[in-house]
């Protein structure tokens, strides 16, 4: 079973603080995503990288995909409280996602 | 376009009682899945159709959960008979050959 770990877990910070949530893995993973969930909603795809090494920017989010591809990382400029939500991460095998444990943001004015 | 529709959004009713969720995936779309989420485990994958045809069950807990999917648009999920601890909220989600799934908004089951 391919498995894939999020930290931290829970994050609480100011806005305009700059955080980074890690998804790590011993598993090889074709593709790597990551998804947005606000509550009462279901996740939103924000990015796919497929490439060891990648870089994909969207606005103040940077997202990053290790050269082995087992892990990857996703970083936050100058949070805002909108970008409060849960941060899940999911490894791609075939058409098949695993997806880890999320990390719970939350962006305080 | 209207995205992967489920019901019913909310659902309670006692144990012992068969429950049924629904599931519009979106039109053109050749995976469905259906997933649980729980605080206690997160998001879990319980089962995988591809056009229309069951590819990996391996996630459905036990015998009393059963996934068909009739159509290209139409796919059920059914607990018989429902117990406390499937209480959770359900999720489908639909996808092309691309594997970015798109989720529907859920269905938060509760068995008292």
């Amino acid at each position: 079973t391919q498995l894939l770990e999020q930290s931290p877990q829970f994050l609480s910070i100011q806005e305009g603080e700059n955080l980074t949530v890690y998804c790590n893995s011993s598993s090889v993973f074709s593709s790597l995503q990551w998804y947005r969930q606000e509550p009462g909603e279901g996740p939103v795809l924000l990015v796919t990288v497929v490439t060891g090494g990648e870089v994909k920017k969207l606005k103040r989010l940077t997202f990053q995909f290790g050269d082995a591809r087992k892990d990857s990382s996703l970083h936050i400029t100058a949070a805002q409280p909108g970008d409060t939500g849960l941060y899940l991460c999911a490894g791609g095998a075939g058409n098949m996602l695993t997806f880890g444990g999320g990390t719970r943001l939350m962006v305080k004015p | 376009d209207a995205g992967v529709i489920q019901s019913p959004r909310h659902e309670v009713t006692e144990m012992g009682q068969e429950v049924t969720l629904r599931c519009k995936p979106i039109s053109g779309h050749n995976s469905l899945f259906w997933y649980r989420q729980t605080m206690m485990r997160g998001l879990e994958l319980l089962i995988y159709f591809n056009n229309n045809v069951p590819i990996d069950d391996s996630g459905m807990p036990e015998d009393r959960f059963s996934a068909k999917m009739p159509n290209a648009s139409f796919s059920t999920l059914k607990i018989q008979p429902s117990e406390p601890r499937d209480s959770a909220v359900y999720f489908c989600a639909s996808s092309r050959r691309t594997r970015a799934q798109h989720f529907g908004d859920g269905t938060r089951l509760s068995i008292l």
